[in-house]
């Protein structure tokens, strides 16, 4: 069974910090990595995506990957009220197979 | 472009009925998914279309679930004999099957499906 595990939160920063979000894999095959941000009541949105291991940085976004840790993260600099949503992660093996979701983490940016 | 559209937005029924919901993908994208989500949980894999072939039906709760595809783009999930526990917001998503290793799903706005 393939699994991804995200801690549930809430995760509260304040305004202008850096909010750290975790996920971890059980599927040591898994070659793609995606987080989406979902808003209450609306549908998931891609955020990021990473494929290789290290760093990929996108405006106040950075995306982390260590495949032998089997951990991927989720930096958000300079944290606004704006970013205040559930961010799932997700995992896929190569080809065509499902997105695996870890069931999210809300973060919670205070004024 | 336009972006992936369900149809309808929010559906209420009562226990024992029937119910169909549609998707609309983007256009070009071959690959299709149905997932669920149920308050408060994480997205729940339900059924992968490759054209117009579904080869990953696994994530189908039960032979009350059922979905097609015809001529490689709309899609509609059936649920027969609705149950309370088929509650949930029921999301689609597609995503292009050529270039990058994996290419991003795009997920439309979800059907939000009350059984009575």
């Amino acid at each position: 069974q393939k699994e991804v595990e995200q801690n549930s939160g809430p995760l509260s920063v304040p305004e202008g910090a850096i909010a750290s979000l975790n996920c971890t894999y059980s599927d040591r095959g898994s070659q793609s990595f995606f987080w989406y941000r979902q808003y209450s009541g609306k549908s998931p949105e891609l955020i990021m995506f990473i494929y290789s291991n290290g760093d990929k940085e996108d405006g106040r976004f950075t995306a982390q990957l260590n495949k032998a840790s089997q951990y991927v993260s989720l930096l958000i600099r300079d944290s606004q009220p704006s970013d205040s949503a559930t961010y799932l992660c997700a995992v896929a093996s190569s080809g065509n197979t499902p997105l695996v979701f870890g069931k999210g983490t809300r973060l919670s940016v205070i004024a | 472009g336009a972006g992936v559209s369900q149809s309808p937005s929010n559906k209420v029924t009562e226990k024992g009925k029937d119910v169909e919901l549609r998707c609309d993908p983007i256009s070009g994208h071959t690959a299709l998914y149905w997932y669920r989500q149920s308050l408060g949980q994480g997205l729940e894999f339900l059924i992968y279309f490759q054209g117009n072939s579904a080869p990953d039906k696994s994530g189908l709760p039960s032979d009350r679930f059922s979905a097609e595809r015809t001529g490689g783009s709309v899609s509609t999930l059936t649920i027969q004999r609705t149950q309370q526990e088929d509650s949930a917001v029921y999301l689609c998503a597609s995503r292009k099957t050529s270039g990058a290793p994996y290419n991003e799903q795009f997920f439309g706005p979800g059907t939000r499906l009350t059984v009575l």
